[in-house]
């Protein structure tokens, strides 16, 4: 069965880095595009950034554009998002999440897949 | 970007009632694009509805999707103990936005 576990959450003084993993399993992981979602204390989900299935196509959420990153492994069926320069507003969990259909010009679908989650909590 | 706006925040109703969720969004939502996901305290979002209508796999057909253009509901037609959580919609016209949550709590 499809399963996704991030990693790599954690504290993190504000101004500093974290990466953030999130390793595929069950499923032909390199046709299928991913996103990052995350969910500050109390909130909201809030989408975060999408990389196409081959990894050619890549967006973000205007509050993380220029800070985070988004990438993929297809050798190691694992997704990840590079943090830098992390605020306290970034302190969320970080889902990954599967979306069903990914062509070569849209991959903004419904998520049919979530990870558990992984907390960052940018603090000093 | 569209901006989905869900009413009302929370929804006080006893197991076995009717539940009706709204979800309206600023501008058209084309080819229906528009799912609903519940989340359950400490677990991530689960995905119910897609396509406005369109059951996942595995979720009970108390739930069901209607709508079009800018207004969209989630109907549970009796709510049953494992019902209560917060649900959210979602549109991906172009970008993926969600709303802001319905929570549907215990009376």
């Amino acid at each position: 069965q499809v399963q996704l576990v991030e990693s790599g959450g954690g504290v993190v003084q504000p101004g500093r880095s974290l990466r953030l993993s999130c390793a595929a399993s069950g499923f032909t992981f390199s046709t299928y595009g991913m996103h990052w979602v995350r969910q500050a204390p109390g909130k909201g989900l809030e989408w975060v950034a999408v990389i196409w299935y081959d990894g050619a196509k890549k967006y973000y959420a205007d509050s993380v554009k220029g800070r985070f990153t988004i990438s993929r492994d297809n050798s190691k069926n694992t997704l990840y998002l590079q943090m830098n320069s992390l605020r306290a507003e970034d302190t969320a969990v970080y889902y990954c999440a599967r979306v069903r259909f990914c062509s070569s010009t849209n991959c903004y679908g419904y998520l049919e897949n979530w990870g558990q989650g992984t907390l960052v909590t940018v603090s000093s | 970007e569209i901006v989905l706006t869900q009413s009302p925040g929370t929804l006080s109703l006893s197991p076995g009632e009717r539940a009706t969720l709204s979800c309206r969004a600023s501008q058209s939502v084309s080819s229906n694009y528009l799912a609903w996901y519940q989340q359950k305290p400490g677990q991530a979002p689960r995905l119910l509805i897609y396509g406005v209508s369109n059951r996942a796999t595995g979720i009970p057909n108390r739930f069901s999707g209607s709508g079009s253009g800018t207004d969209f509901t989630l109907t549970i037609s009796r709510l049953e103990p494992e019902d209560f959580a917060v649900y959210y919609c979602q549109q991906y016209d172009g970008s993926l936005t969600f709303g802001g949550g319905t929570k549907v709590e215990i009376k």
